[in-house]
């Protein structure tokens, strides 16, 4: 069963945009992590974010994460057409072993 | 990062016949997951690959369906018995150190007829 559930479930921007994705999830976590999946391709690893912290940054993107409202935000700045793919938040569960569970995935879409 | 490679990276099956797929990693790696991703939809787990032991299914997997084995650190194969229609998707291979970063294969897409 899905842990997360990602919204906006599809996004539409114009390119130089920045988008915003969110995640939530029901129990508590070691980690999350986001990817990126460009259609028919396999995953891309974006960030990983701990349970301790609050922000990490890489390039473009900006990931954080509230631990007390269960949720997590991806945040791509200065969005181009090459960032039009599926992103997903994965996350590591507290208990249950090492396991990775998945949200539903947003799909943005960035027009040129 | 671990560099994954799954082999074949596509395949069309009669109903009825088994595919058996391989997943190699280029490091030494703690855990090994095999996940499934129907078209247009998010991944679900299948199972964790125990080294030198079974796997650890997930709710709605079965071992006498997809029969996994790991013997040893870098290396595990999926086999899908008994395929249906319902069986075509893409099944991933996934790989991680500890409480790393987790990794993907190219995964291999399965086409039941």
């Amino acid at each position: 069963s899905q842990q997360g559930e990602e919204d906006p479930q599809a996004l539409s921007i114009q390119e130089g945009e920045n988008a915003t994705m969110n995640c939530s999830y029901k129990t508590s976590i070691n980690n999350l992590q986001w990817y990126r999946q460009n259609s028919g391709r396999g995953l891309v690893h974006l960030i990983l974010i701990r349970s301790n912290e609050r922000e990490k940054h890489s390039g473009r993107l900006r990931v954080t994460l509230d631990t007390s409202k269960k949720s997590s935000s991806l945040l791509i700045t200065a969005s181009r057409a090459a960032d039009t793919a599926s992103y997903f938040c994965a996350t590591d569960r507290d208990t249950g072993g090492f396991k990775t569970i998945f949200g539903a995935g947003t799909r943005l879409f960035v027009k040129a | 990062s671990a560099v994954i490679s799954q082999k074949p990276s596509r395949d069309i099956c009669q109903r009825g016949t088994s595919l058996t797929i391989q997943c190699q990693v280029d490091s030494q790696v703690t855990m090994m997951f095999w996940y499934r991703q129907q078209p247009g939809q998010s991944l679900t787990l299948i199972a964790t690959a125990n080294q030198g032991s079974e796997a650890t299914y997930e709710s709605g997997f079965v071992i006498d369906k997809f029969p996994i084995s790991r013997p040893n650190l870098t290396f595990s194969t999926l086999t899908v018995s008994n395929m249906s229609p319902e069986d075509s998707s893409i099944y991933l291979c996934s790989a991680r150190q500890g409480r790393g970063e987790q990794y993907f294969g190219p995964g291999t897409r399965l086409t039941v007829t």
